[in-house]
């Protein structure tokens, strides 16, 4: 099916560090989510954004989503080891039609060197 | 709030056997789960969409016949991977659709099927 172009596709940095990642569509979403997923266990909500334009907070995680609808960021500052692991965007179109199925980027692996 | 359960966490069966795989919302109700699968270092595919009451959604190239999906209650789906051959070993994800909390996905702690 359907992914979204998420980069990039791995990142190596050193704690403190701030980090940035993004994912771009070639069509529109209603709600833009980031998750994150530590090795054998299922992805966690980290961030949800239903409006064109807005930006969240959450701790030292914000993101954004893009005006276009079509895009959305996601930054990490003053990173610490435990910031490690794989971080996935998903778009969602929120109709019954769609089911509320969720479309997902490939992922970042994130890596953070004490 | 918003935790969703698997069980097992993990199963190893032979080739030509089935396993259920069990999926809970337990702190609210669902009436729509997901099931996912995972291969190692790639993101989640989505698999079927199963809703409370009726027949499950599959996405195109997946087997309804194989993978049978059962979501008898609003608390629980079930995933039957039937006549398993080892392709079919992955990490296989259910999330839940929590409607009183902005419809967001939650999703189990997966698990991992072995079939050898």
């Amino acid at each position: 099916g359907q992914q979204l172009n998420q980069s990039p596709q791995s990142m190596f940095i050193q704690e403190g560090e701030d980090v940035s990642m993004n994912c771009t569509s070639s069509s529109i979403f209603n709600t833009w989510l980031w998750y994150k997923q530590d090795p054998g266990e299922g992805p966690v909500l980290l961030i949800a954004l239903y409006k064109a334009g807005e930006l969240t907070s959450n701790g030292r995680l914000t993101a954004q989503f893009g005006i276009t609808r079509k895009d959305s960021f996601l930054n990490i500052s003053a990173s610490i080891p435990s910031d490690v692991g794989i971080y996935f965007c998903a778009g969602r179109i929120n109709s019954g039609g769609s089911n509320y199925k969720l479309t997902f980027g490939k992922g970042t692996l994130l890596t953070v060197n004490p | 709030g918003a935790v969703v359960s698997q069980h097992p966490s993990w199963v190893i069966c032979k080739s030509g056997t089935s396993v259920k795989i069990e999926c809970r919302s337990l702190d609210f109700q669902a009436t729509t789960m997901f099931w996912y699968r995972q291969f190692p270092k790639q993101s989640l595919m989505l698999m079927a969409t199963s809703n409370e009451g009726s027949k499950a959604t599959y996405e195109q190239g997946v087997e309804k016949d194989k993978f049978l999906i059962n979501h008898a209650s609003l608390t629980l789906s079930t995933l039957t991977v039937t006549s398993a051959h080892p392709e079919d070993s992955s990490f296989y994800i259910c999330s839940a659709r929590d409607q009183a909390s902005g419809d967001e996905q939650y999703f189990g702690p997966g698990t991992r099927l072995t079939v050898t």
